[in-house]
């Protein structure tokens, strides 16, 4: 148990729509990082975000955006869905913004885009 | 080439059998992590290193940083050790990650 909850766990929308995914961190991590599995391989990094401004974002189109909130929730959103946008997403929360803090990861969302 | 590369890809052991699994990755960091991860998604986190060796329960990591390397290694091996293990380097912030080593513990 991380103390990191996602949801949905499982979505499915069509190619064009908009989702927003959800994570709640644990209490007091202050830094949440979004990343997309797509099946078989390993995480790719979306964004950051500490103290709910967007600390640093990988190889990602405007289309993904987040927001972190003070009550340490935090948002996925994902406009103009593509059928390539199909993967897990997961959020891992930390202490803190560098790479070395222990990561907590949540179960993931599962997206389908048909 | 990828910035971190695991091998093997997959590994099919005995119950009992001392597991390794490696990690090289091409760039500097300040960090490597070994996680886990299970059917379903959840993933755990088992390491964090900077250098030298560390151990937990059966489960023991090193990394050599001048030679960009690491491993993962897992004494007396059993069947709930199953799962994908993925190796992660960071420099100051972003981490990128392994495709993972699918690791198959037979009873």
């Amino acid at each position: 148990e991380t103390g990191v909850t996602q949801s949905p766990t499982h979505l499915i929308k069509t190619r064009g729509q908009q989702v927003t995914l959800r994570c709640s961190s644990q209490s007091g991590h202050n830094t949440v990082s979004w990343y997309q599995q797509a099946l078989g391989q390993g995480p790719q990094f979306i964004f950051q975000y500490y103290r709910e401004e967007e600390n640093g974002r990988g190889n990602f189109p405007p289309r993904f955006s987040g927001l972190q909130f003070p009550n340490y929730s935090s948002e996925l959103n994902v406009n103009a869905l593509e059928l390539d946008d199909s993967a897990l997403y997961l959020c891992a929360s930390s202490l803190g913004p560098h790479s070395w803090e222990k990561l907590f990861f949540g179960s993931g969302t599962q997206l389908s885009v048909l | 080439k990828n910035e971190v590369e695991q091998s093997p890809q997959n590994l099919t052991a005995q119950e009992g059998e001392f597991i390794t699994i490696n990690c090289s990755y091409s760039v500097g960091i300040s960090a490597l992590h070994w996680l886990q991860q299970h059917p379903g998604g959840g993933i755990v986190s088992l390491f964090m290193l900077s250098s030298g060796k560390k151990k937990h329960g059966r489960l023991i990591a090193t990394i050599n940083i001048q030679e960009k390397h690491s491993s993962l290694h897992i004494t007396a091996s059993h069947p709930r050790d199953s799962a994908v293990y993925i190796c992660a380097v960071g420099g100051n912030e972003k981490l990128t990650f392994g495709t993972g080593t699918r690791l198959t513990i037979i009873p």
